[in-house]
């Protein structure tokens, strides 16, 4: 059974911080990694997607890697900013839904 | 490209009432996802469409839940009665493939308190 985990559940920095959230799942036998973003009371929205082939992936400031045989991602922030402040998740599908894990509540303060 | 489409985007019921959730995903995507996320919690697959057929709805509650997709497009999901520990955000979601291979879009989700 899939199972995903993530650490830290929380993190507050000073605005301009480089910072990096973890994600680690049991199962290495994975299409993709998703990371998402989710503000309080809203949906989510897709940040990167990395394909199982691929070993990293990077969209602006966020840089995500994928290491399959260890079972562990990581979404590196680069220079954060208070409008950086929200959940971040991470899933990985199970034939055909994602499994999510329980986030990373980060707060950027200026 | 629009993405996709849920209302209403919140909703307060008494214990005992019934609520109907609408779903409108991105154009031509074949699977549509209907999510639960209990506040600190990960969401949670409550049921899978592939075109208007079912593929998983093993962690739907059906003694209170239930969804369809008419036409292979717009989905519906009803609980009646509510209970209040279904107070949750409910996710929707579409995808162009199957297997989880390609990528998921979410919409903006529909909070329900049950009082």
């Amino acid at each position: 059974k899939q199972e995903v985990t993530q650490i830290p559940a929380a993190l507050s920095v000073p605005e301009g911080e480089n910072l990096v959230l973890n994600c680690s799942f049991t199962d290495s036998a994975i299409y993709n990694l998703q990371w998402f973003r989710q503000d309080p009371g809203k949906g989510l929205t897709s940040l990167l997607l990395i394909q199982s082939s691929q070993r990293e992936q990077t969209s602006g400031r966020l840089n995500a890697s994928l290491d399959k045989s260890s079972g562990r991602s990581t979404l590196y922030i680069a220079a954060s900013q208070p409008g950086d402040s929200a959940t971040y998740l991470c899933a990985v599908p199970n034939t055909d839904k994602l499994i999510f894990g329980t986030g990373t509540r980060l707060q950027v303060f200026p | 490209e629009a993405g996709v489409a849920q209302s209403p985007r919140y909703k307060i019921i008494e214990k005992r009432q019934s609520v109907a959730f609408w779903c409108n995903p991105i154009s031509g995507h074949a699977t549509l996802y209907w999510y639960q996320q209990i506040l600190g919690q990960g969401p949670k697959l409550l049921i899978q469409f592939q075109n208007n057929g079912v593929v998983d709805d093993s962690q739907l509650p059906k003694d209170r839940f239930s969804a369809e997709r008419l036409k292979g497009v717009d989905s519906t999901l009803k609980i009646q009665p509510a209970k209040l520990e279904d107070s949750a955000v409910y996710l929707c979601a579409s995808s162009s493939g199957t297997g989880g291979e390609t990528e998921a879009f979410f919409g903006q989700g529909t909070r329900l308190t049950v009082v």
